[in-house]
């Protein structure tokens, strides 16, 4: 049974920099997109970005130029680096394991961590 | 880039069947997988691919992807089925990044 548990500090101050950890568990870390995805108050999901065990990654082109997000393969684990926070980036972070790459028919994440709430807040 | 819509609200009587659509381009290449989201918990994937369900997922989930528009239906919907479902594919042009559809608020009356 795979398992993500995931950490990172839980506020920040406008213009910090969010640092966000996931590890993996119980599973093999190769043939896998592992994504982040963040879940501002009261809305919707959105999709940060992922990176696969070789660390090519693949940004949300509207945060592109403050994302980074990077692979430990010797610890099964993969960080979110987002600079520069505003109020905006308030949300639950997700870390998940996605399915399915760009010439596959099919996409999907179907291991996901318990979310990590993140307040920007002066 | 292109972009998932989903009906923000979705009502069904107990024990109905109810079908929650997602619309994009994006699904004519792409198989729509859907979430279900309940309050102040993580997402869960209940239908991935053309059709299928992960395991521990009830049979009255089910799928369909014809065209651009992707369906969730709950045959004999229950009272812990209320819930916010989201599907999410990759976008059919540029860097085929992950979307989001703005998610569907099922209540089961």
């Amino acid at each position: 049974q795979v398992q993500l548990q995931q950490w990172g500090a839980g506020l920040l101050k406008p213009s910090e920099t969010l640092s966000l950890t996931c590890a993996v568990y119980g599973g093999s870390f190769s043939g896998y997109y592992w994504t982040w995805i963040r879940q501002p108050p009261g809305k919707g999901l959105e999709w940060i970005g992922e990176i696969n065990h070789s660390g090519s990654t693949n940004y949300n082109p509207s945060l592109k130029s403050r994302v980074t997000i990077s692979v430990d393969t010797s610890k099964n684990q993969f960080s979110l680096k987002l600079t520069s926070v505003a109020a905006a980036d308030t949300a639950v972070y997700y870390c998940a394991r996605g399915q399915g790459g760009a010439t596959d028919y099919y996409y999907y994440m179907d291991v996901w961590g318990n979310g990590t709430t993140v307040t920007v807040s002066s | 880039s292109s972009e998932l819509t989903q009906d923000p609200a979705v009502s069904v009587a107990l024990g109905q069947t109810v079908t929650i659509t997602c619309q994009g381009d994006s699904l004519r290449s792409y198989y729509a997988s859907w979430y279900q989201q309940k309050p102040g918990q993580a997402p869960v994937l209940v239908i991935y691919g053309r059709n299928n369900r992960p395991s521990g997922i009830p049979d009255r989930f089910s799928g369909s992807s014809p065209g651009n528009t992707a369906s969730l239906t709950i045959t004999g919907a229950l009272a812990e089925d209320e819930a916010d479902y989201y599907c999410t594919s990759r976008d059919f042009s540029g860097n085929h990044q992950g979307v989001f559809g703005g998610g569907t608020k099922l209540t089961v009356l």
